[in-house]
């Protein structure tokens, strides 16, 4: 079946560090990939998404491509600030299914110290 | 425009009893999908309705049902709870037009937390 594996956390960086959380997944059809953020006491944003091969989705300074060939859609930002310090979910979409059922993985936890 | 709300905020529950949780999915939405968030842990899929019905079902037990109205708001009812039901329920909800990936995205709810004593 469908599921995705991202990075075991917590990650702690210092402001102006550059951030990788990675993510790979396994599907049976053709997915949309997505990145959500969870801020403490709150329900899950969107971050950013991609609906197929190659597409990089971006926001708010993060970024993530759509690699088929190596089945990852891992999440970067260049500088990260204080701000950013949430829990992170990769999730997919295979729209190959009825119902649009999402997986989401287990979560990244980040701080990001002054 | 609002976006999808939950109620209540918090619950808690002593064990064997029944809890129902509601949501109201951003407008424009005919699609809810309910979700079981445990502590540190990723939401786990429980069931999406769809047009008044349950159109998939995640790994849950019978003990956890729902429903979906005709303003597309939804319900989720667990009975006979158990210690593990504690956890964040998130309701999430989408377009019915899922075959189209440009609208392949859920906006989710803050989240009920429901605590089982």
């Amino acid at each position: 079946g469908d599921s995705v594996t991202q990075m075991e956390g917590p990650v702690t960086l210092s402001e102006e560090a550059f951030l990788t959380i990675n993510c790979t997944y396994t599907a049976t059809g053709y997915p949309s990939l997505f990145w959500y953020v969870q801020y403490p006491g709150e329900g899950l944003q969107l971050l950013l998404k991609a609906t197929k091969a190659d597409d990089k989705g971006s926001n708010k300074g993060f970024e993530a491509t759509y690699r088929k060939e190596t089945t990852s859609f891992h999440l970067e930002k260049g500088s990260v600030q204080v701000s950013d310090s949430a829990v992170y979910f990769c999730a997919l979409s295979d729209l190959g299914n009825t119902g649009n059922q999402f997986y989401f993985g287990t979560g990244t936890s980040l701080t990001v110290i002054p | 425009d609002a976006g999808v709300t939950q109620s209540p905020t918090h619950l808690i529950k002593t064990r064997g009893q029944q809890v129902t949780l509601r949501c109201s999915p951003k407008s424009g939405h005919d699609t809810v999908s309910w979700y079981q968030q445990a502590l540190g842990q990723g939401p786990q899929f429980i069931f999406q309705y769809y047009e008044e019905e349950e159109r998939q079902r995640g790994n849950f037990p019978d003990r956890f049902s729902g429903h979906q109205f005709p303003n597309y708001s939804s319900e989720l009812n667990v009975n006979a709870l158990l210690l593990g039901d504690s956890a964040l329920y998130l309701c999430a909800s989408s377009s019915g037009l899922a075959g189209i990936p440009s609208y392949n995205e859920q906006f989710f709810g803050p989240g009920t937390r429901l605590t089982v004593l």
